[in-house]
């Protein structure tokens, strides 16, 4: 079936410093992928997204990109601030198997702590 | 615009119990969906209701039903409660099918 792979965590960054967090899939068809946000004691907000191949999602400073070759989409920041702490999920919906945004596939997230 | 309610914050259960959540969506909102969040499984999907029809339906046992209402409220209720189902369990909600997701913050249940 379809799933999500994320890197694990957590991940431990000073202020300004660059961030990958490595996001995998396994899906037949032509997913659409996610990036969402979970703030300490809050529900999930959409970051970012890409619906097809070669796509770019950004938002906030945030980019990532839809690789099809590689199965991948990547979340990138070039400097992070201590405000995005907070844990990451990368998620995926087949449309093209009667899929909608309602039925997501989740990774595991991955919590990252920035240092000032 | 008042983003997704959910209630209560927090329910304490015995095992064998049951429970129902409850979550309003966001004015307008027509789709409703609810998640189980552990630290073990992740996030898994529950359902999905839209304008009071479960469209879709997770990997999970009987136990675990919802409903949506006329309003777009939505319910869900777990029957005889295990240990296991100990969960952060989020809602979320959107203008339709395609719309992105908008999640509350969550009813969080502790079964002992």
């Amino acid at each position: 079936g379809d799933s999500v792979t994320q890197m694990e965590g957590p991940v431990t960054l000073s202020e300004e410093a660059f961030l990958t967090i490595n996001c995998t899939y396994t899906a037949t068809g032509y997913p659409s992928l996610f990036w969402y946000v979970q703030y300490p004691g809050e529900g999930l907000q959409l970051l970012l997204k890409a619906t097809k191949a070669d796509d770019k999602g950004s938002n906030k400073g945030f980019e990532a990109t839809y690789r099809k070759e590689t199965t991948s989409f990547h979340l990138e920041k070039g400097s992070v601030q201590v405000s995005d702490s907070a844990v990451y999920f990368c998620a995926l919906i087949r449309f093209d198997y009667g899929g909608s945004q309602g039925n997501l596939i989740f990774g595991k997230g991955t919590k990252l702590s920035v240092k000032p | 615009k008042a983003g997704v309610t959910q209630t209560p914050r927090y329910l304490i259960k015995t095992r064998g119990q049951q429970v129902t959540l409850s979550c309003s969506p966001i004015s307008g909102h027509r789709s409703v969906s609810w998640y189980q969040q552990t630290p073990g499984q992740g996030l898994q999907f529950l359902f999905e209701y839209f304008s009071e029809t479960q469209r879709n339906k997770g990997n999970f046992p009987g136990r675990f039903s919802g409903r949506q209402f006329s309003n777009s409220r939505s319910e869900m209720n777990v029957s005889t409660l295990e240990l296991g189902d100990s969960a952060l369990y989020l809602c979320a909600s959107s203008l339709g099918l395609n719309s992105p997701l908008h999640f509350g913050n969550g009813t969080r249940l502790t079964v002992t």
